[in-house]
């Protein structure tokens, strides 16, 4: 089975802090994707990836940025974490033409 | 643009009773659609899928037809049980939508004894 790791499942971390969520997926899947679940709005699409050093914004990419250097690794980025930055990070990835895979989540508190 | 609209929650439903959660969508072209599920304290998982016009994705008795003449791909289980207690997300993926998928908010459906 495909398996999308996200370092973290719980992290507090202060206001103006710089903020990084990893997550690994390990099927060699060309498209990554960071969302964010918050009650009520469902899932909103932060960034996604198709390929090495690629990138593109979705929904809601102001305050995030990503870095993706290796095929099996997307990170992303809260330059300087703001209150209104906490909730559920998802990370998710999949291959061309097939559905997602999810990794657990990480619920971050920014304080 | 593409997009989901499911029916809101929360559902609460005694063990054995009949769940239908709706899911209607809007697409240019012919998308796939999925059902997920959230488990609590978990990540998404796929559920079922169905790829084109008139195919009924199956999955732990979960049901779902892809009806495109009313845009609908409603969600279905005969008898709930307490483990089926979770948030439930419809979804699109298309020729108009690259890579990503679009997310309805979510049902939540508990389960009681």
């Amino acid at each position: 089975d495909v398996k999308v790791t996200q370092s973290s499942r719980y992290l507090v971390k202060r206001t103006g802090e710089k903020v990084f969520l990893e997550c690994v997926q390990d099927m060699d899947h060309e498209n990554m994707f960071w969302y964010r679940q918050d009650p009520g709005l469902g899932l909103r699409l932060i960034y996604f990836s198709y390929d090495v050093k690629m990138k593109e914004k979705g929904d809601i990419p102001e305050g995030y940025s990503v870095s993706r250097e290796k095929k099996e690794r997307f990170s992303l980025i809260l330059e300087s974490a703001s209150t209104n930055q906490t909730s559920m990070y998802l990370c998710a990835s999949r291959p061309v033409a097939r559905g997602y895979t999810f990794g657990s989540g990480t619920r971050l508190t920014v304080v | 643009g593409d997009s989901v609209t499911q029916m809101e929650g929360p559902v609460t439903l005694s063990e054995e009773a009949f769940l239908t959660i709706n899911c209607t969508y809007t697409a240019t072209g012919y998308p796939s659609l999925f059902w997920y599920v959230q488990y609590p304290g978990e990540g998404l998982q796929l559920l079922l899928k169905a790829t084109k016009a008139d195919d009924k994705g199956s999955n732990k008795g979960f049901e779902a037809t892809y009806r495109k003449e009313t845009t609908s791909f409603h969600l279905e289980k005969g008898s709930v049980q307490v483990s089926d207690s979770a948030v439930y997300f419809c979804a699109l993926s298309g020729p108009n939508t690259g890579n990503q998928f679009y997310f309805g908010t979510g049902t939540s459906l508990t389960v009681i004894p």
